[in-house]
Formats: C-alpha cells, structure tokens, sequence
C-alpha cells in the first residue's frame, strides 16, 4: 500500500524559508506513470495547488507562487521536497503531499502538516 | 486565473440525493474531462471520489457518480448517509500553462 508522509519544521518565522520533504513508501517515485506534488490549506480555507514534479525532475507551479517555491524530486531515496521562501502569515497552512496522475488527479494523500509562519 | 466556482453548503436528508456544482470556464472544465472531485473530513486530508469526470476509484460507493454539462461539472451523492457529512472539493486540469485549479469548496450537511 502506498504511503506519503510528510515532515519539517511546524514554525517558521516570517521572511524565512519553510522546508517540507514528503517520503513515499510502498512505492517507487521513479514510476513512470505519476507525478509528486504538494497542495496546501490554510486554516477555515480551501485546497490550493502548490506544484508538481516528475521523477525526472520536470516541474509544475502555481503561477502565483512560482516565484517564491522550488519543489526538487531525490529518487535514490525516494523522496520530494518543497522549498517556499520569504514566507508570511498567508503561507500558514496545512501542507499536503500527493500522488498525481500526468493530468495532475491527485490519488494518494500523505496525512499533512500544520506550517505556522509567525516570530 | 480564478477558482472554480462551488456553493459553500448543500444539506439533505438521509435516503435523498443532492448534487453539488463546479462552474470553471471553457479553459478548464469545458475543455477538459478532467475533473476530480474530493471529500474530506474535519482534520483529515482529501479523499479522491471522482476522477477523470466520471470514473469511481476502487473502494468508493457507487453511490457518488461525475457528470459534465459545458463548463459545469457536478457531483452527485444518492441515497445520503451520515458518513457523507464532509467538505467537498472539485479540482480540474486547465491546460499548460495554469495545470490546475480548485473550487472553493461546498460543505454537505446531512440532516
């Protein structure tokens, strides 16, 4: 069965940089039939994608983040990272990872983490 | 590039059918049969019910079925179950260049 977990920091003070890396088990991230994304929810709030990455390091962004987020894939040991930098209040939020088909039809869900971004 | 449009709550009772709306626009859910839908409970993450507009993973009741009418996909969940009683969330591919989009969200509550 194929299991996300994620974990990093659940604080982060304002104008750092949040770091997230999301573990697959069960599974080979190097598939080559799905992509590996994040998805966020700020608290009371809705889903909002994040991005996407392929095994081979192909990326997919949020145009309104892209600035500001780097998602890289490691597949000797099966695992996907984000990066979001100069962070503020509105990136407080819990972050989920994802299995994805290519037309981004997320599957698989890691359990998610609570990121507060305050001093 | 806005999010999918959703009512923020539909209610019915038990045995009864709702159907809950996802309005995108030609560039996404009108383009695309791509359309995947989600429940999810207080504090849990995401269930995928739908995806591909119509096609039920394994494991999920046949009770939830996708359909599409030009850029409105929608949702519909018969013979409700208090066990239905979550947010749901639609979620369309939309192209290249925006790759996705959510709706807000509607929260089902069963009377």
């Amino acid at each position: 069965q194929l299991q996300l977990q994620e974990s990093g920091p659940g604080l982060v003070k304002p104008s750092e940089t949040l770091s997230l890396t999301c573990t697959v088990s069960g599974g080979s991230i190097s598939s080559s039939s799905y992509y590996w994304g994040w998805i966020r929810q700020p608290p009371g709030k809705g889903l909002e994608w994040i991005g996407s990455i392929y095994y081979s390091g192909s990326t997919y962004y949020n145009s309104s983040l892209k600035s500001r987020v780097t998602i890289s894939v490691d597949t000797s040991k099966n695992y996907f990272s984000l990066k979001v930098n100069s962070v503020t209040a509105a990136d407080t939020a819990v972050y989920y990872c994802a299995r994805s088909t290519p037309t981004f039809q997320s599957d698989y869900w890691g359990q998610g983490t609570l990121v507060t971004v305050s001093s | 590039q806005s999010a999918l449009t959703q009512p923020a709550s539909v209610s019915g009772s038990p045995g009864q059918s709702i159907t809950i709306s996802c309005t995108g626009t030609s560039s996404d859910v009108g383009s695309y049969n791509l359309v995947s839908w989600y429940q999810q409970h207080p504090g849990k993450a995401p269930k995928v019910m739908i995806y591909e507009g119509t096609k039920r993973p394994s494991g999920v009741s046949n009770r939830f079925s996708g359909s599409k009418s030009g850029n409105t996909a929608s949702l519909t969940i018969s013979g409700l179950q208090a066990e239905d009683e979550a947010d749901y969330y639609c979620c369309s591919y939309a192209g290249s260049r925006i790759y996705v989009l959510f709706g807000g969200g509607t929260k089902l509550t069963v009377l």
